[in-house]
């Protein structure tokens, strides 16, 4: 069945660093593919989404583009601030609108 | 525009008993979802209502779990009896189109 893979965390860095968080996905067809993300205390928030390949989402500084090639959809951004700090989440959802989400990556950012 | 509501945010009980949760979907929106979301993992979609019908209910364990929504607007997650392993955050969703609006979730401690 169709799943999505997420490099475990933390992932901690220093506020202005790079961040790439991987993803991976395993389906059949084209799925569409998203990067939600949860801030504590909050309920889960779409970041980007990407609905054909090569296709890039970008919103609040961060992007990940739909690489068929390589099923992969990693999330990046050029300057990490601390408000980034959360677990972000890739999901897909193939053709029944079901949603299937990876297990999370939790990032935290230090001044 | 409001969010989805959901309560209580926590809730503690012992195995074998019973706990409800209350969701109140943004205004106006047909579908709503209610998720598990299991410590380290990913929600995992327990049932989807479109108004007042279920949609999907797949993996929704039947014995233990149910829910219903009256007149297609708020709507209720019962265990009875609960178990250990049903520890975990509860989230409820809706939408109106293909965006999913996630509430905060309820923790339940299962002792």
């Amino acid at each position: 069945g169709d799943s999505v893979t997420q490099m475990e965390g933390p992932v901690t860095l220093s506020e202005e660093a790079f961040l790439t968080i991987n993803c991976t996905y395993t389906a059949t067809g084209y799925p569409s593919l998203f990067w939600y993300v949860q801030y504590p205390g909050e309920g889960l928030q779409l970041l980007l989404k990407a609905t054909k390949a090569d296709d890039k989402g970008s919103n609040k500084g961060f992007e990940a583009t739909y690489r068929k090639e390589t099923t992969s959809f990693h999330l990046e951004k050029g300057s990490v601030q601390v408000s980034d700090s959360a677990v972000y989440f890739c999901a897909l959802s193939h053709n029944t609108d079901k949603l299937i989400f990876g297990t999370g990556t939790r990032l935290q950012v230090f001044p | 525009e409001a969010g989805v509501a959901q309560s209580p945010r926590y809730k503690i009980i012992e195995k074998r008993q019973s706990v409800a949760f209350w969701c109140n979907p943004i205004s106006g929106h047909a579908t709503l979802y209610w998720y598990q979301q299991i410590l380290g993992q990913g929600p995992k979609l327990l049932i989807q209502f479109q108004n007042n019908g279920v949609v999907d209910d797949s993996q929704l364990p039947k014995d233990r779990f149910s829910a219903e929504r009256l007149k297609g607007v708020d709507s209720t997650l019962k265990i009875q009896p609960a178990k250990l392993e049903d520890s975990a955050v509860y989230l409820c969703a809706s939408s109106l189109g293909p965006r999913r609006h996630f509430g905060p979730g309820t923790r339940l401690t299962v002792t």
